[in-house]
């Protein structure tokens, strides 16, 4: 069965400095994908970037990249210079291919300071 | 194009109480998604469609049915509200299979059931 976990339930970062979010899983098929999700104190559900199992580079978009070690099953999100509008909760997430079920992760509430 | 639309945005149900969770999507997406999230913490999948006509259960389907006639509706169905199903409900949809599929969120319906 498929498992999303994320250790960090909060984290307390300084402005500007970068910050690593955790997220391991697992599952039996070759074929997935990984997603981070950033949802703010407003509800809504924003994508920030995607990993396919068979990318062979680690995805980037703007700040975030995601540092992908597929034998340890690892996918952590990394925010370069981090802002106050970063203060969310992130989700991280997997689709197994196989079946199209797309689960999530407990989240880490991230709290960004001045 | 409005995305992903949910009504109501906020109920207040009696234990008991019945009521239909509405969801439509205007991309002409195949597959679409109900989760719940409670209080601090992740998305759970209640149940998942890939296509008209074709519903399957996710993590938590207990206390809840879905259909699928159109492409663009996915609604959910509770039949006997119970307080364990307050929580927030999210309806996601993503075109289909494989690469960057991210999905698109509403943006969720409050429910409270006393």
């Amino acid at each position: 069965a498929q498992k999303i976990t994320q250790t960090q339930p909060g984290m307390f970062v300084q402005e500007k400095e970068a910050v690593t979010l955790d997220c391991t899983y697992d599952t039996s098929d070759p074929s997935y994908g990984l997603f981070w999700y950033k949802q703010p104190s407003s509800g809504e559900m924003i994508f920030l970037i995607y990993q396919g199992s068979y990318d062979q580079q680690n995805a980037t978009e703007g700040r975030y990249s995601l540092n992908f070690q597929k034998a340890r099953k690892s996918a952590n999100l990394v925010i370069s210079a981090s802002q106050l509008g970063d203060s969310a909760m992130y989700f991280c997430a997997m689709r197994d291919i196989r079946d199209d079920k797309i689960i999530f992760g407990k989240g880490t509430r991230l709290h960004i300071l001045p | 194009n409005a995305g992903v639309t949910q009504t109501p945005k906020f109920r207040i149900l009696k234990i008991g109480q019945s009521m239909t969770l509405q969801c439509t999507q205007d991309m002409n997406h195949n597959y679409m998604y109900w989760y719940r999230q409670d209080p601090g913490m992740g998305l759970k999948l209640i149940y998942y469609s890939v296509g008209a006509g074709i519903t399957d259960k996710g993590e938590v389907p207990n206390g809840y049915n879905v259909s699928r006639s159109t492409t663009e509706d996915f609604p959910l169905r509770l039949e006997l509200a119970a307080p364990s199903q307050t929580s927030v409900y999210f309806c996601a949809s993503s075109y289909g299979q494989g690469g960057q599929e991210t999905q698109y969120f509403g943006p969720g319906t409050r429910l409270l059931v006393l």
